[in-house]
């Protein structure tokens, strides 16, 4: 079974640029969350879908960004326009279960550097 | 509002030598528990998870958690620890009650392993 995947890996950009980041979750997996961290500091919650939902986006920083989950197959995160803090790792997270003792099962990030 | 607090930021150990990285969370009740570990260039994977029942939790490659209520603790422990165990680990907790499904991290804590 295929884990979780997020592309790119890397991505560098000059501030006010714009991107986009996309997860593709575990196959039949309900639930998708984004995670970032930011300078070595704490992973933090970004925002959770519920197939195509936006069940909780109480973590997103501002209006530059934008999370997307067409069909509840993937998500895309797009920023725009990046700006200097922006810079960090970007996680995406899958689950099954609708509960909440659920296991999140992560992918290796995408490493987003802002110039 | 929960929070985790992991101490140590940077742990240095002998191969061989025993393990323990320490986790302390602030929650109003008695949370989910996770332990999350991150090799360079992977993603988060999960160690083990204490939801309830026995306070002794074990997880793969050997490590082991204990959750004490009365500390607020969920301390990971090897009893030997093997070279391929150097990476950055993750204490995490989830709500057990709420709309949040979220989880929330720890700053997390490198270990070295020395030859």
């Amino acid at each position: 079974e295929a884990g979780v995947t997020q592309f790119p890996s890397h991505s560098v950009i000059e501030k006010g640029q714009t991107v986009t980041l996309r997860c593709d979750p575990i196959s039949g997996h309900d639930n998708l969350y984004w995670y970032r961290r930011v300078m070595g500091k704490e992973i933090k919650f970004l925002l959770h879908f519920v197939k195509e939902s936006k069940q909780d986006e109480s973590g997103m920083p501002n209006n530059r960004f934008l999370a997307e989950r067409t069909g509840g197959t993937y998500s895309t995160l797009k920023v725009q326009p990046a700006e200097l803090e922006d810079s960090g790792v970007y996680f995406c997270a899958s689950s099954a279960a609708r509960g909440r003792a659920d296991t999140q099962y992560f992918g290796p990030g995408t490493r987003l550097t802002v110039l | 509002a929960q929070s985790v607090t992991q101490p140590d930021i940077h742990i240095t150990v002998s191969e061989g030598a025993s393990l323990e990285l320490r986790c302390n969370y602030s929650y109003g009740a008695t949370p989910y528990l996770f332990w999350y570990v991150q090799s360079p260039g992977q993603g988060l994977q999960l160690l083990l998870k204490y939801f309830s029942g026995d306070t002794l939790v074990q997880g793969i490659k050997g490590f082991e958690a204990e959750f004490k209520r009365s500390q607020s603790s969920f301390n990971l422990r090897k009893p030997s620890v093997h070279w391929s165990d150097a990476a950055e680990y993750f204490c995490a907790v989830g709500a057990t009650s709420g709309s949040a499904r979220q989880l929330t991290f720890g700053s997390g804590t490198q270990l070295t392993v020395l030859p």
